[in-house]
């Protein structure tokens, strides 16, 4: 079963532009991780949000977390062509030891 | 630091046969993870093991098994191999189990049974 949902599941944007996509969990959860994914290959770390975290910056990401809402927002800021990739949320409950990855978000960027 | 590797990187097999991979995690990682990712069911949980111990498991047949060395290198072994069992195949690695470790991935095994 999987723990996150993202959503859209497709996007495309122009580049400079913001990408925003959303993850919802259906549990509760000790943190809260975002993966990319570029095609076929392993996954990349890109930043993990603890539970009694609100919102996280790495570079251009920016983690936004709302555990009443039991959801979850990554934004890419200024957008290039390299970040064209498939994004997944991952969450991991306090019951489960495993990460629970969602179905992910193909994100295309256009030059 | 080298990063997590994979072996091999893409194997095809027939139904009925058995395959081994292959994972090395980061020097220093005692955890290791395996994932199976297919476009129908997405990435899924397969077990995880540290210290030579599975830790965890996920909801596959007793057909898939792994272990886990001294060394914390760990294989993952697949018998009697059906048509669905085609998929990437990503091994992670982490310094601890649990908690809030992230995970670093390997670039996979690309099984193909036919």
């Amino acid at each position: 079963s999987q723990q996150g949902e993202e959503d859209p599941q497709a996007l495309s944007i122009q580049e400079g532009e913001n990408a925003t996509m959303n993850c919802s969990y259906k549990t509760s959860i000790n943190n809260l991780q975002w993966y990319r994914q570029n095609s076929g290959r392993g996954l990349v770390h890109l930043i993990l949000i603890r539970s009694n975290e609100r919102e996280k910056h790495s570079g251009r990401l920016r983690v936004t977390l709302d555990t009443s809402k039991k959801s979850s927002s990554l934004l890419i800021t200024a957008s290039r062509a390299a970040d064209t990739a498939s994004y997944f949320c991952a969450a991991r409950s306090g019951s489960a030891r495993q990460l629970t990855f969602g179905s992910g978000t193909q994100l295309t960027v256009l030059p | 630091k080298a990063g997590v590797t994979q072996t091999p990187r893409y194997l095809i097999k027939t139904r009925g046969q058995q395959v081994t991979l292959s994972c090395s995690p980061i020097s220093g990682h005692r955890s290791v993870s395996w994932y199976q990712q297919t476009p129908g069911q997405g990435l899924q949980f397969l077990f995880e093991y540290f210290s030579e111990t599975q830790r965890n498991k996920g909801n596959f047949p007793g057909r898939f098994s792994g272990r886990q060395f001294s060394n914390s290198r760990s294989e993952m072994n697949v018998s009697t191999l059906e048509l669905g069992d085609s998929a990437l195949y990503l091994c992670a690695s982490s310094p601890g189990t649990g908690g809030t470790y992230e995970q670093y991935f390997g670039p996979g095994t690309r099984l193909t049974v036919t």
